[in-house]
């Protein structure tokens, strides 16, 4: 089955710095890698994903990367806000069913 | 359009009860999926369902874990004779009838304690 792994599992920024959260696969029948921020007490929300078929989406602050041959697929946050501090899990999907990281505890001090 | 529904947002249950889990997806979704997360852990798949068919159970539990999505109503994860372990938040994600690997959007989840 599909095992994720995801690094680091702790990450303190600056405000206005860079974030980037590296997670890696093992299926290479996987084909769709979303990314979700999850906030104490709450559910996960969906803040970005990536299909197979492309290398790189961005979407405002957030881009997302992904390299089907190392098998490997990234999350960067630009211009960190202290709002941004949360949990982010990444995810791999091959047949419906999402596997996720452990997470990482992004926190943006001001 | 309202997200995805989960009830009751908290559940207290001594060991031996049994507890019952509600998720209703969004509107126009036929796929739930149910996962479990442990305190400071990553989320745990237990089961995939669509209207009446249960698709992928590998992440339940073999014994006292029951998950069923009917025709009408919403989707019931059903833990019999609960033991402390069974203590999680619960979550519920649906996603749309148009296939595989299309977006999941959760609820807002079920907190089980076991006393």
């Amino acid at each position: 089955g599909e095992n994720v792994e995801q690094h680091p599992s702790t990450l303190s920024v600056q405000e206005g710095d860079s974030a980037v959260i590296k997670c890696t696969y093992s299926d290479s029948a996987s084909n769709y890698f979303p990314w979700y921020k999850q906030e104490l007490g709450k559910g996960p929300q969906l803040i970005i994903d990536i299909r197979s078929n492309v290398g790189e989406k961005k979407d405002q602050r957030i881009a997302v990367t992904l390299n089907k041959t190392a098998k490997h697929f990234s999350l960067h946050i630009t211009e960190t806000q202290p709002e941004d501090s949360a949990v982010y899990f990444c995810a791999a999907s091959a047949w419906g069913k999402l596997q996720f990281g452990a997470g990482t505890q992004v926190v943006v001090t001001p | 359009n309202a997200g995805v529904m989960q009830n009751p947002r908290h559940l207290v249950r001594r060991r031996g009860q049994e507890a019952r889990l509600r998720c209703s997806p969004m509107k126009g979704h036929s796929h739930v999926y149910w996962y479990r997360q442990l305190p400071e852990e990553g989320l745990k798949f237990m089961v995939y369902l669509q209207k009446e068919n249960i698709i992928d159970e590998s992440g339940m539990p073999k014994e006292r874990f029951s998950a069923e999505f009917p025709k009408e109503g919403p989707s019931i994860l059903r833990i019999q004779q609960v033991v402390r372990g069974d203590s999680a938040a619960y979550f519920c994600a649906s996603s749309p009838a148009q296939g595989v690997n299309t977006e999941a959007f959760f609820g807002q989840g079920t907190r089980l304690t076991v006393v």
